[in-house]
This record gives C-alpha cells, structure tokens and sequence, in this order.
C-alpha cells in the first residue's frame, strides 16, 4: 500500500496521559497536514510541515499540542495530557509539491478516545 | 477568514435517484475548490476537484461546477448507488495558502 498510513487506528488514553499518533507520508511526498475532526464536524487544520520544518502552525492549540517532521522516519502529533475535549479523529495528509492546486492524499485516521 | 458551507442535515434517497449537495464559499481571491468522500471507517478521498472559474469538476458519474458569481460549488449525481453512501465534504484551498478549508460535510444514504 503506497497511500498515507497512520498508527495506530484506535489510541485510548486516560486523562492526563500523553498521545502519540504517527503518519507516514506517501512515498515521494515532503509535505504532511494535520487535520483535526470533532464528532458530526468537517475537519479543521492544525498543523503543516515539511520535511525538519513547521511551516504553518496556526491551527495548533497553544498548550500540549505539538508536531514534528524528522529528517527520517514518519511525522509524530504529540498531544500531552490529555483531556476528554482531545477525543476527535485525527487525519494526515501529504502532497508532493506545495501550492494551489496539489491534491493531498488522506490517511484513514487515528481514532483517539480520552477515558 | 475563508469558510465553507454546506446544506445542513443527512440526505437519504433512493436508488437511481438525482443527487444534489450544495456548497457555497467565502474566500479572497481565486480558491481552488474540492469534494472529498469519506467512506466509513477510512479517510478522505479526493472526489474532484476544479481550479478556476467555470470549470467543472468530475469523477465517477458526479459533477461540480465553480462558479465565481455566486461562490458555490455544488455537486451532483444523476443516478445514485448504495455504494454512494457516504459522507461528502466540500473544501477550498486559497491561493498562495496550502491548507483546506472543509465545510461540515453531509451524510449521504442510498436506500436500495
């Protein structure tokens, strides 16, 4: 499967507890989206990257949220004690090229739950 | 800020019938605009997409049109499928910006 993964598909963590949610681009892209879907709502942006480099986080929550991109290996959305309003899904996208026009490609998610 | 609209509530109808979901957008500029399907349990998918104004968009027997006049991009299907059944998202991408902007997306049912 050449397309967006993400890891894990469910993550449920208790409150307080850090979150971890992997994407792995497609194969060739250097550029990954992080968006945000709340129950019953379209998804928001939170957070664009290439790669080593944010280049655009102004959906990001200010406190516990944050993302990286590293040289190797998939970009990581680190959500740091959790609280109930974290419970959402959370998708990664990636693009080969930036601008206008350029599709970005959907991972399936990671579910997170907040007992 | 730039912002999506779609009609509210879930859409059910039958088999082979005419399916229409309207979007309307605000934006500055010329916004690139999208429809994305989600199907249950998995991400979106890019539907179609169109770039400029006048151009229609289609994949799949569906179709949108942007037109810049009255900010909209709605997308149609003349003869729905169960398999349609799905929620669709209408989004836009402005110039000189590289993320989406999604409406709040409307569940698709195709009763056989």
């Amino acid at each position: 499967n050449a397309g967006v993964m993400q890891n894990p598909r469910h993550l449920v963590r208790r409150r307080g507890q850090e979150a971890r949610l992997r994407c792995s681009p497609m194969k060739g892209h250097s550029h990954v989206y992080w968006y945000r879907q709340l129950p019953e709502e379209g998804l928001k942006f939170m957070v664009y990257l290439q790669k080593e480099n944010i280049i655009d986080e102004s959906g990001m929550p200010k406190e516990r949220f944050s993302a990286e991109f590293p040289k190797e290996g998939p970009s990581i959305l680190r959500i740091q004690q959790v609280v109930r309003g974290d419970s959402a899904a959370y998708f990664c996208a990636s693009s080969n090229f930036t601008g206008q026009n350029q599709p970005q490609h959907f991972g399936d998610g990671t579910r997170l739950s907040i007992l | 800020g730039d912002s999506v609209t779609q009609m509210e509530g879930p859409v059910t109808l039958s088999e082979e019938a005419f399916l229409t979901i309207n979007c309307t957008y605000t934006a500055t500029g010329y916004p690139s605009l999208f429809w994305y399907v989600q199907y249950p349990g998995e991400g979106l998918q890019l539907l179609l997409k169109a770039t400029k104004a006048d151009d229609k968009g289609s994949n799949k027997g569906f179709e949108a049109t942007y037109r810049k006049e009255t900010t909209s991009f709605h997308l149609e299907k003349g003869s729905v499928q169960v398999s349609d059944s799905a929620v669709y998202f209408c989004a836009l991408r402005r110039e000189g910006n590289n993320r989406l902007a999604f409406g709040k997306g409307n569940q698709v049912v195709v009763i056989p």
